[in-house]
């Protein structure tokens, strides 16, 4: 089993929709989880950390479920202008050395 | 704040030439930083982590005399790729940590490496 695994899509949504993505891990000693987002040919930008109580930031809302092993992103009232890549990103059990996952892309259309 | 920077942005070179990447925290000192590879529709894939001051821990299967790595200072440090070769080609990502925060990393824009 992959350390951090993600659908990779493409989830292909209308604007004004909502939509969810999850990623699960391996390792249950992990403590840092956090979901990037990556456009075409450019670096990851933190788009929010994911803690234990959740977390939300306007239109995104992160979830952490420790007992499957798993983090959520969901994404209301989708924009054209949220159309990238996740990326799911989770420290190693004992460290903080980041795994990341491949990513799940989104498309969102008129 | 937090801003990380890297040059070249983009580089072509002849197989058998070295290159050198740097990456540099522009507003912050950064105690660790993280040099990654990423090739066309795959993920990240960490090469390295980098402590100011010590030798950097290379990840399993990345040559350690191939990809050289030096920290000399809190926001200073190089990636020397040597003897490329075109499977070499990739972009090659670093990040950084803040001191005394080691777990939220800022990324540099990346360096596209192309080597003929």
């Amino acid at each position: 089993r992959k350390e951090v695994e993600q659908d990779p899509g493409p989830f292909n949504v209308p604007e004004g929709a909502t939509v969810a993505f999850n990623c699960t891990y391996s390792n249950s000693a992990s403590q840092s989880f956090f979901w990037y987002r990556q456009d075409c040919r450019k670096e990851p930008k933190l788009l929010m950390s994911v803690y234990s109580s959740g977390n939300e930031d306007g239109r995104f809302t992160a979830q952490l479920n420790r007992a499957s092993q798993y983090i959520s992103l969901l994404i209301r009232d989708s924009k054209l202008s949220d159309s990238a890549t996740y990326l799911c990103v989770v420290s190693r059990g004992g460290s903080y050395i980041p795994t990341f996952g491949r990513g799940t892309s989104l498309i969102v259309h008129p | 704040g937090a801003v990380v920077s890297q040059h070249p942005s983009r580089v072509i070179c002849k197989s058998g030439t070295s290159v050198k990447i740097e990456c540099r925290s522009l507003d912050f000192q950064a105690t660790t930083m993280f040099w990654y590879r990423q090739f066309p529709k795959q993920s990240l894939m960490l090469m390295a982590t980098s402590n100011e001051g010590s030798k950097a821990t290379y990840e399993q299967g990345v040559e350690k005399d191939k990809f050289l790595i030096n920290h000399a200072s809190l926001t200073l440090s190089t990636l020397t790729v040597t003897s490329a070769h075109p499977e070499d080609s990739s972009f090659y990502i670093c990040s950084a940590t803040l001191a005394g925060i080691t777990d939220t990393q800022y990324f540099g824009p990346g360096t596209r490496l192309t080597v003929l």
